[in-house]
């Protein structure tokens, strides 16, 4: 069973552009979350999708949004990028949604690195 | 705003001495609560959660409530044990907040 697939690996951006990350969670696995990780403030939650749409979302601008496919492949899209968004940010699937996903314990992906210059 | 703290960034210990790794959380809730792993050049995983009663590796949690605390700990520590830890516990709506980490150094 093919693990959480995130891509690309690695982007380097520049200040003012925008960026999409993508996810493929492993098979059957309808919910995906996304968290950002910095040394500075650790693991942040971002959103959560499942059956294509939203549930939950953390705290984070509106320049930070995401989607999911029908065939729940998600991605995550920042605008107008600033030096802070640099961080490796994570995707996690989980075949339960919300609070069951939290109870049953999500697989994570690699994470994209994303390095803002 | 519920909160998590993992009080040491940095944990060294000597292989086949016990191990404890603290988390104290603020939420006047009942929380779920986990504990996190990140081995080198792997990806974050899973180790346990209190729900389960389980031990993991060796690794067992206690929840204590009336200090709002959730320490990982293990009687011998193995060389394999170096990783990155992360204590994380629910908020209100289900979701995990995330301790800072402490890493793990099983010296030989």
């Amino acid at each position: 069973k093919a693990g959480v697939t995130q891509t690309p690996r690695y982007l380097i951006k520049t200040r003012g552009q925008q960026v999409t990350l993508s996810c493929s969670p492993i098979s059957g696995h309808r919910s995906v979350s996304w968290y950002q990780q910095t040394p500075g403030q650790g693991l942040q939650f971002l959103f959560e999708y499942f059956s294509e749409t939203q549930r939950n979302k953390g705290n984070f601008p509106g320049r930070f949004s995401g989607r999911q496919f029908s065939n729940s492949r998600s991605e995550m899209n920042v605008s107008t990028l600033e030096l802070g968004d640099s961080a490796l940010y994570l995707c996690a699937s989980s075949s339960y949604e919300g609070g069951k996903a939290q109870l049953y314990g999500y697989t994570f992906g690699s994470g994209t690195r994303l390095t803002v210059v | 705003a519920q909160r998590v703290t993992q009080p040491e960034k940095l944990l060294s210990v000597f292989k086949g001495a016990p191990v404890e790794l603290k988390c104290n959380y603020s939420y006047s809730g009942s929380p779920e609560l986990f504990w996190y792993v990140q081995y080198s050049r792997q990806r974050l995983q899973l180790l346990l959660r209190h729900i389960s009663r389980e031990s993991i590796k060796g690794f067992t949690a206690d929840l204590n409530k009336g200090e709002t605390s959730f320490h990982l700990k293990k009687p011998f520590a193995q060389e394999e044990d170096s990783a990155m830890y992360y204590c994380a516990p629910t908020d209100s709506n289900y979701q995990l907040i995330w301790g800072a980490g402490t890493k793990l150094i099983i010296k030989p």
